[in-house]
């Protein structure tokens, strides 16, 4: 069974803030890593996806990075606004897997 | 177009009901999929399709029976499920099956058993 974690679990923030979670995963037989976005009563919307140990991969004020040697990547945003609220779910894959196993994601709540 | 449509949004039946949830994509995918998400977990995958088969299934139950008539469309046919079954059901599609492509996501149907 594979581990996805991601941390912290929750997170409030205010408006102008920047803010970074965790997603962690077993560094062996790597294969991609996916972001997702997910607000409440909505579809879950796709952010990036990741191969490449060291990828950095940015989308407006949204960005990524990615290490696959010790099985890790950052989701960072900068400047949050109310419109940022919501769950963010990392997904990963393994070279033997064609299936996106998910963490448990974390709640950002950003307030002004 | 680059939307996942899921009918119903709500579901509520009863053990002995039949019911169907329905997906729909017309972005050209060739690969479906359905997810099923417990509250404050995260989602697992059900099944997987790839031009029109089945190519995973996760050891779901019988109970459970996938169907995908044609590219665009990706059934989940319910009987005689348990009220442990409730949960949000998720469909997504991506261009193809293959693990760093986007897969883009349905809202849900979120289902009631009693």
């Amino acid at each position: 069974i594979l581990n996805v974690e991601q941390s912290p679990q929750s997170l409030h923030v205010q408006e102008g803030d920047s803010t970074n979670f965790t997603c962690s995963f077993p560094s062996s037989n790597f294969y991609a890593l996916h972001w997702y976005r997910w607000e409440t009563a909505k579809s879950p919307e796709a952010l990036f996806v990741m191969t490449l140990n060291g990828d950095e991969k940015k989308k407006g004020r949204i960005s990524a990075t990615l290490n696959t040697k010790e099985g890790y990547s950052y989701l960072y945003i900068k400047g949050s606004q109310p419109e940022d609220s919501a769950t963010y779910l990392c997904a990963f894959i393994t070279g033997t897997a064609s299936k996106l196993t998910f963490g448990t994601g974390t709640r950002l709540q950003v307030t002004l | 177009d680059t939307e996942v449509t899921q009918t119903p949004k709500h579901l509520v039946m009863g053990m002995t009901n039949k019911k169907s949830l329905k997906c729909e994509q017309h972005m050209g995918h060739r690969a479906m999929y359905w997810y099923k998400q417990k509250a404050k977990k995260p989602p697992e995958l059900m099944f997987v399709y790839s031009y029109e088969k089945l190519s995973i299934n996760e050891s779901v139950p019988s109970r459970f029976s996938p169907e995908c008539p044609n590219s665009s469309l990706l059934n989940l046919h319910l009987h005689a499920l348990q009220p442990e079954d409730s949960a949000l059901y998720l469909c997504a599609s991506s261009q193809g099956s293959l693990a760093q492509e986007t897969q883009y996501f349905g809202p849900g149907t979120r289902l009631l058993v009693l």
